[in-house]
């Protein structure tokens, strides 16, 4: 079956600093796969996606590549800001549904 | 324009009271989804309409009631809820819901507290 796994949190960061959220998949076939953001008291935002094997999805600084031989998609970004203290949730798109890992809240400190 | 609105933005009521939340998209899309989203989890999945249609319902129980009069709007209708229903409810869309791992773009959800 289809499942998303994320790395726990919180993350807590420096401004400045490098991000990696992991994110591993389970899947049958070949489903696109998605990070969305949710900044607190609002919906889920579109980050980024990819929708085959060695795509880079990127947007806003952030990036993450689809790793079929990992079953990976870890997002990064090389300097994160005090704006990007949100959850990002990794998600694997499959027929009509999404499956979803648990989301981690990131927290930047100045 | 990717933007999916959603209204009521807070609501709350009892648990013998009736209410509607409401979705529209002006995006073209054919599939809409609800979702719910309790604090600190991902959402799950209620119902999708692909072409103003049902095409799944997640076991959601019957004090839920979807319905989609037309292509661009999404109502959810809430009679005799109890508290553990109280969460943020997630509209989203994409284009057709027919095909794998389309992106689903989310409105900015309504609050629900129900006392």
């Amino acid at each position: 079956g289809n499942s998303v796994t994320q790395m726990e949190g919180p993350v807590t960061l420096s401004e400045e600093a490098f991000l990696t959220i992991n994110c591993t998949y389970t899947a049958t076939g070949y489903p696109s796969l998605f990070w969305y953001v949710q900044y607190p008291g609002e919906g889920l935002q579109l980050l980024l996606k990819a929708t085959k094997a060695d795509d880079k999805g990127s947007n806003k600084g952030f990036e993450a590549t689809y790793r079929k031989e990992t079953t990976s998609f870890h997002l990064e970004k090389g300097s994160v800001q005090v704006s990007d203290s949100a959850v990002y949730f990794c998600a694997l798109g499959g027929f009509n549904k999404f499956y979803f890992g648990s989301g981690t809240k990131l927290n930047v400190k100045p | 324009d990717t933007e999916v609105t959603q209204t009521p933005k807070h609501l709350v009521m009892g648990m013998t009271n009736k209410k509607s939340l409401k979705c529209e998209q002006h995006m073209g899309h054919r599939a809409m989804y609800w979702y719910k989203q309790k604090a600190k989890k991902p959402p799950e999945l209620m119902f999708v309409y692909s072409y103003e249609k049902l095409s799944i319902n997640e076991s959601v129980p019957s004090r839920f009631s979807p319905e989609c009069p037309n292509s661009s709007l999404l109502n959810l209708h809430l009679h005799a809820l109890q508290p553990e229903d109280s969460a943020l409810y997630l509209c989203a869309s994409s284009q057709t819901g027919l095909a794998g791992g389309e992106t689903q773009y989310f409105g900015p959800g309504t609050r629900l507290l129900v006392l």
